[in-house]
């Protein structure tokens, strides 16, 4: 049972324009989320988080939001660069336990 | 500051052989995690290291994974005997200390059992 869901797989973004990744999550003990970024043969890089006491939480170009009863997060990439081009994971955890639970990714590419 | 390394990059055995993957952490970190990801589907959770203690290992398969961390410095995961199921990309993570610190990923160990 997939506790933390990506639906779309891909997504294509013309490059200076929004880029909007969507996370749904089941699983209400779930109060840290987070979202890595992860470029071909490397492993997942961290981007930016968001405590379940916020619904915003902003760094740069990134913005994560979070709607606790939807339980649904989406990370904002504005304006979208070519370099954003790579594979998004949403993951979540309980603040009692370290283990990290993912998303099956979505596929970003921006398009020049 | 040297990031999380894995060795080897990728590793292809023969269903019923034995592979030993390793992992150094960030130096001083004391967290040390094993993940999985398998044929494009989700990373998931093996197991989690404090120092040379296991934590939580939830994730493990089965019995046929042995994890150990020596010393609370590297790790190794060994998979004995290989399936054909556990093919994938392994990765090693860490993280300083305090619950909720980000973690920091190595690049992987592409595992392909024929």
């Amino acid at each position: 049972d997939q506790q933390v869901k990506q639906n779309s797989p891909s997504l294509s973004v013309q490059e200076g324009r929004i880029s909007i990744l969507n996370c749904d999550y089941t699983n209400s003990m779930f109060d840290y989320f987070l979202w890595y970024k992860k470029y071909p043969a490397e492993g997942p890089t961290f981007l930016i988080s968001i405590s379940s006491i916020k619904d915003k939480n902003e760094d740069g170009r990134f913005t994560v939001f979070l709607n606790k009863s939807a339980k649904h997060l989406s990370l904002h990439i504005v304006p979208s660069q070519p370099g954003d081009s790579a594979v998004y994971f949403c993951a979540a955890s309980d603040f009692g336990n370290e283990k990290l639970t993912f998303g099956t990714g979505t596929r970003l590419t921006i398009i020049p | 500051e040297a990031g999380v390394t894995q060795f080897p990059s990728h590793s292809v055995i023969e269903k019923g052989q034995t592979v030993t993957l390793r992992c150094d952490p960030i130096s001083g970190h004391d967290n040390l995690y094993w993940y999985r990801r398998v044929m494009g589907k989700e990373i998931k959770f093996l197991l989690h290291f404090v120092k040379e203690s296991k934590q939580d290992e939830s994730g493990m398969p089965n019995n046929r994974f042995l994890a150990e961390r020596t010393g609370g410095t590297y790790s190794t995961l060994k998979v004995q005997p290989a399936e054909l199921e556990d093919s994938g990309v392994y990765f090693c993570a860490s993280s300083p200390g305090t619950s909720g610190d980000t973690q920091y990923f190595g690049p992987g160990t592409r595992l392909t059992v024929l």
